[in-house]
């Protein structure tokens, strides 16, 4: 079992859509959530990073955090094509202090 | 603010030759962590540097070093190259450590060994 997984995907909406993106992690103690976005051939950015169980909203994107489920999830709103591009999900061990990436899901939105 | 920068961009070495890897973070940032992103395994984290001390490492051989300078910038040198060493190497600073704060990666550098 690997320690962050994610759907690769592809995972397609049309545009306008709600796009649902899913990561669950095996260490229960974790702390830290973060969502980071890649666009082909370009590095990763940050979009949102969650600590605490719940909802956290920035704009179109919504991080959600359940612990007791081991799972963070990223809802995009009003899907853009300009929002196609790999998710990657990482998520800090709390034994190791190690920030663990997940191999990420592929988003397409089509106009 | 100047972003993240890694030098080379490219480089292309043979099998056994030596690599190294440098990296400049954003001015202020104090970390400094190295990746290793692959289409088959992902991103996968190599190292993390804090205040010139290794603060974490993952699970790769000891072919894979690295060090932090008292100005930030890092270096990452890699041994005794193998085929199944190519690939992209991120680096990333950020102001504390990696577990806490927003990391801003780098462009990269495509190692290719033949």
């Amino acid at each position: 079992q690997k320690e962050v997984e994610q759907n690769s995907g592809p995972l397609s909406v049309p545009e306008g859509a709600i796009a649902s993106l899913n990561c669950t992690y095996s260490d229960r103690g974790s702390q830290s959530f973060f969502w980071y976005r890649q666009y082909s051939g370009k590095s990763p950015e940050l979009i949102m990073f969650i600590y605490s169980n719940g909802d956290k909203e920035d704009g179109r994107f919504t991080a959600q955090l359940n612990k007791a489920s081991q799972y963070v999830s990223l809802l995009i709103r009003d899907s853009q094509p300009s929002d196609s591009a790999t998710y990657l999900c990482a998520v800090l061990r709390s034994n190791t202090g190690k920030l663990i990436f997940g191999q990420g899901t592929t988003l397409q939105v089509k106009p | 603010k100047a972003g993240v920068t890694q030098t080379p961009r490219y480089l292309i070495k043979t099998r056994g030759q030596q690599v190294t890897l440098s990296c400049s973070p954003i001015s202020g940032h104090r970390s400094v962590s190295w990746y290793q992103q692959t289409p088959g395994q992902g991103l996968q984290f190599l190292f993390e540097y804090f205040s010139e001390t290794q603060r974490n490492k993952g699970n790769f051989p000891g072919r894979f070093s690295g060090r932090q300078f008292s100005n930030s910038r890092s270096e990452m040198n890699v041994s005794t190259l193998e085929l199944g060493d190519s690939a992209l190497y991120l680096c990333a600073s950020s102001l504390g450590l990696s577990g806490y704060n927003e990391q801003f990666f780098g462009p990269g550098t495509r190692l290719t060994v033949l």
